[in-house]
């Protein structure tokens, strides 16, 4: 059962336009959602979250958009960097879990120059 | 401040052999998670600790692994013995309490078990 879901395994973006990642879940009771890029070889780094009590947050180039009614949020970087080509997951959490997060499969990023 | 330390960087081990990986934690940082990474997945929870107490071990294959949290600070996961599926990044985390901000992830273990 999977509760967090990335259908996009890999996106291709040219460098200086916008790149979109999408996640889908289906448990109501999250609460926080996070963005997280993984490089090779390395653990993942923690880029952008959003509480569920709002539906955009912006840090920079990254803007994170949480659409509650169709369980479905979305990062969008802009203008897309070629240092940005990594994999992206998306993951979530409640505070009735203890903040444990919940994975996606993750999607690989890569911006052509 | 320095980041979660892991070692080894990578391991190749024959099934039914032992296995050890270490995790220290940025300072101050209550909460440590170990988690498995296969390939193509996102990583899954094997156990969480919270000083040196377990919070949450409800994934961890208890009959092969094994994980201790030394003194609420260092910790180690062992696997005895490997098989073939446990071929994966392990990756140890740590948070200053809940981790609702996120976690601060180490550079992970690869195991490569043949």
């Amino acid at each position: 059962d999977q509760q967090v879901k990335q259908n996009s395994p890999s996106l291709s973006v040219q460098e200086g336009r916008i790149s979109i990642l999408n996640c889908d879940y289906t448990n109501s009771m999250f609460d926080y959602f996070l963005w997280y890029k993984k490089y090779p070889a390395e653990g993942p780094t923690f880029l952008i979250s959003i509480s569920s009590i709002k539906d955009k947050n912006e840090d920079g180039r990254f803007t994170v958009f949480l659409n509650k009614s169709a369980k479905h949020l979305s990062l969008h970087i802009v203008p897309s960097q070629p240092g940005d080509s990594a994999v992206y997951f998306c993951a979530a959490s409640a505070i009735a879990s203890n903040y444990q997060l919940i994975w996606g499969a993750g999607t690989k990023l890569i911006i052509k120059p | 401040e320095a980041g979660v330390a892991q070692s080894p960087r990578y391991k190749i081990i024959e099934k039914r052999q032992s296995v050890a990986f270490w995790c220290n934690p940025i300072s101050g940082h209550a909460t440590l998670y170990w988690y498995q990474q296969i390939l193509g997945q996102g990583p899954k929870l094997l156990i969480q600790f919270q000083n040196n107490g377990v919070v949450d071990d409800s994934q961890l294959p208890k009959d092969r692994f094994s994980a201790e949290r030394l003194k609420g600070v260092d910790s180690t996961l062992k696997i005895q013995p490997a098989k073939l599926e446990d071929s994966a990044v392990y990756l140890c985390a740590s948070s200053f309490s809940t981790g609702r901000d996120g976690y601060t992830f180490g550079s992970g273990t690869r195991l490569t078990v043949v």
